[in-house]
C-alpha cells in the first residue's frame, strides 16, 4: 500500500524557516517524480514544486522561487521541502504528492497519491 | 501564473448530469493535453478523477468523464449521486513547465 506521511509543520514567525519531510513507502520511491501542493485554510489547491526521480531536475512556482528548495533522499525514501523567508501567505496545509503511473507510463501532471498534509502557520 | 477559471459552484439533482468548466489560455489548457481533475471532500486529501484530459485512473467510476475544446476543459458527472457532493479542481501543465490549478468548484447535490 502506498503511503506518504508528511511531518515538520508548525507555527513559525514571518521570516523564519521550516523543513518539511515526507516519508514514502509501498512503492519504489526512486522511480517517481514527486510534488508538493499546498492549500491555505478554506482556499483552493496551489502547486508549489516538483522534483525528478533522481533529484537532478526541480521546478518551482513563482510565489516560492528563491525561498523554497525541494530535495529528496532516495536511500531514505524521503522527500523534503526547505522553506525560508516564510510569509503569512505561505500559511497552508502542505501535501506531498506522487504522480500517476500505469502500464509503464507515468503522467507528471496527474497527482495520484496524496499524503494527509502538514499544516504550516506563519504568524507572529 | 494565474489560476484557471472555474465556476464557484454548480448544483444538480440525483440522477442528473452536470458539467464543470475550466478555462485557461493557450499557454496551459489550450497548449497541452495535460489536464487533470480532482475531487476533494471536506477535511480530506484530493483524489485524482481524470488525467490527460479524459482518462480515468483505475477505480474511478465511469460516471466521470473529461473533455477539452480550445482553452476550456470540462468535467462531466452523469447519474449524480449524493456522494459526489464535494469540491472539484482542474489543473494543467503550463508553458513555464509548472502546474496551475483552477480555483475550485463546489458541487451541491440537491
Amino acid at each position: 500500500e502506498v503511503q506518504l506521511v508528511e511531518s515538520g509543520g508548525g507555527l513559525v514567525q514571518p521570516g523564519g524557516s521550516l523543513r518539511l519531510s515526507c516519508a514514502a513507502s509501498g512503492f519504489i520511491f526512486s522511480s517517481y517524480w514527486m510534488h508538493w501542493v499546498r492549500q491555505a485554510p478554506g482556499k483552493g489547491l496551489v502547486w508549489v514544486s516538483r522534483i525528478s526521480s533522481d533529484g537532478s531536475s526541480t521546478t518551482y512556482a513563482d510565489s516560492v522561487k528563491g525561498r523554497f528548495t525541494i530535495s529528496r533522499d532516495n536511500a531514505k525514501n524521503t522527500l523534503y521541502l526547505q522553506m525560508n523567508s516564510l510569509r503569512a501567505e505561505d500559511t497552508a496545509v502542505y501535501y506531498c504528492v506522487r504522480i500517476y503511473c500505469t502500464n509503464g507510463d507515468c503522467y507528471n501532471e496527474g497527482f495520484h497519491y496524496w499524503g494527509q498534509g502538514t499544516l504550516v502557520t506563519v504568524s507572529s | 501564473q494565474s489560476a484557471l477559471t472555474q465556476p464557484a459552484s454548480v448544483s444538480g439533482s440525483p440522477g442528473q448530469s452536470i458539467t464543470i468548466s475550466c478555462t485557461g489560455t493557450s499557454s496551459d489548457v489550450g497548449g497541452y493535453n495535460y489536464v487533470s481533475w480532482y475531487q476533494q471532500h471536506p477535511g480530506k486529501a484530493p483524489k485524482l478523477m481524470i488525467y490527460v484530459v479524459s482518462n480515468r485512473p483505475s477505480g474511478v467510476s465511469n460516471r466521470f468523464s473529461g473533455s477539452k475544446s480550445g482553452n476550456t476543459a470540462s468535467l462531466t458527472i452523469s447519474g449524480l449521486q449524493a456522494e459526489d457532493e464535494a469540491d472539484y479542481y482542474c489543473s494543467s501543465y503550463t508553458s513555464s513547465s509548472t502546474v496551475v490549478f483552477g480555483g475550485g468548484t463546489k458541487l451541491t447535490v440537491l
